[in-house]
């Protein structure tokens, strides 16, 4: 099955932007999808498709992907983006999910 | 509003079963695939399956394969997911979640003697 690597953490200064990527073969194939998590909650959606938000999430988070892989940018960081950050996509299959390993962001 | 509400914590002893439940509403049942995620504590999220809500059909990860079963429930709009001969590794929060991404709110299982 395909694999998904994601950089374990990565740190901003507030108020300054950041990307934080995700590569896997899978992801020549599928676009991948950027769940938000913050400590005991479950993950939300914050990108999907080629660069879609869902109603409620800040145009400041943004997707984009070259090749095998897939970035979430935060255009201006806010406190409240600290939090884990999982990529997700298909496998070749087409049905089976993949996930990367997290990457726990820190707004300093 | 769509809504995926999961089943409350479970405590289970090594070798028992547990089955979880996730009732979905706010959107055709028959139409996204259900899939099932665990994440052990302080770790990542390991896809563990899915199932087709229209047929039935599943799909599971090779590392739960044997263990597992999800299953659906259409006229009550709700997907279970069953894993059996539980472990100590097997304590995790095992969330539901739809092709689009709702995810229901988690539930804890912990496996204790």
């Amino acid at each position: 099955s395909s694999e998904l690597t994601q950089d374990p953490a990565v740190s901003v200064a507030l108020g300054q932007t950041v990307r934080i990527t995700c590569q896997g073969h899978s992801l020549r194939l599928y676009y991948a999808t950027w769940y938000q998590q913050k400590p005991g909650q479950a993950p939300v959606l914050v990108i999907f498709g080629k660069n879609n938000r869902p109603s409620g999430i800040p145009d400041r988070f943004s997707g984009s992907s070259s090749e095998d892989t897939a970035s979430l940018t935060i255009t201006g960081a806010q406190a409240e983006d600290e939090a884990d950050y999982h990529c997700n996509s298909r496998d070749s299959d087409g049905a089976r999910w993949v996930f990367g390993g997290g990457t726990r962001l820190t707004v300093l | 509003e769509v809504q995926l509400l999961q089943s409350g914590a479970e405590l289970k002893k090594p070798g028992t079963t547990v089955k979880i439940s996730c009732h979905t509403s706010g959107y055709t049942f028959n139409d996204q695939y259900i899939h099932w995620v665990q994440q052990a504590p302080g770790k990542g999220l390991e896809w563990m399956g899915l199932i087709d809500p229209d047929d039935g059909e599943t799909m599971y990860a090779d590392r739960f394969q044997g263990r597992i079963s999800i299953t659906a429930d259409r006229s009550a709009e709700t997907a279970y997911m069953e894993l059996t001969r539980l472990r100590f590794e097997d304590t995790a929060v095992y969330y539901c979640a739809s092709q689009v991404g709702h995810w229901g709110q988690g539930t804890l299982v912990t496996v204790s003697s």
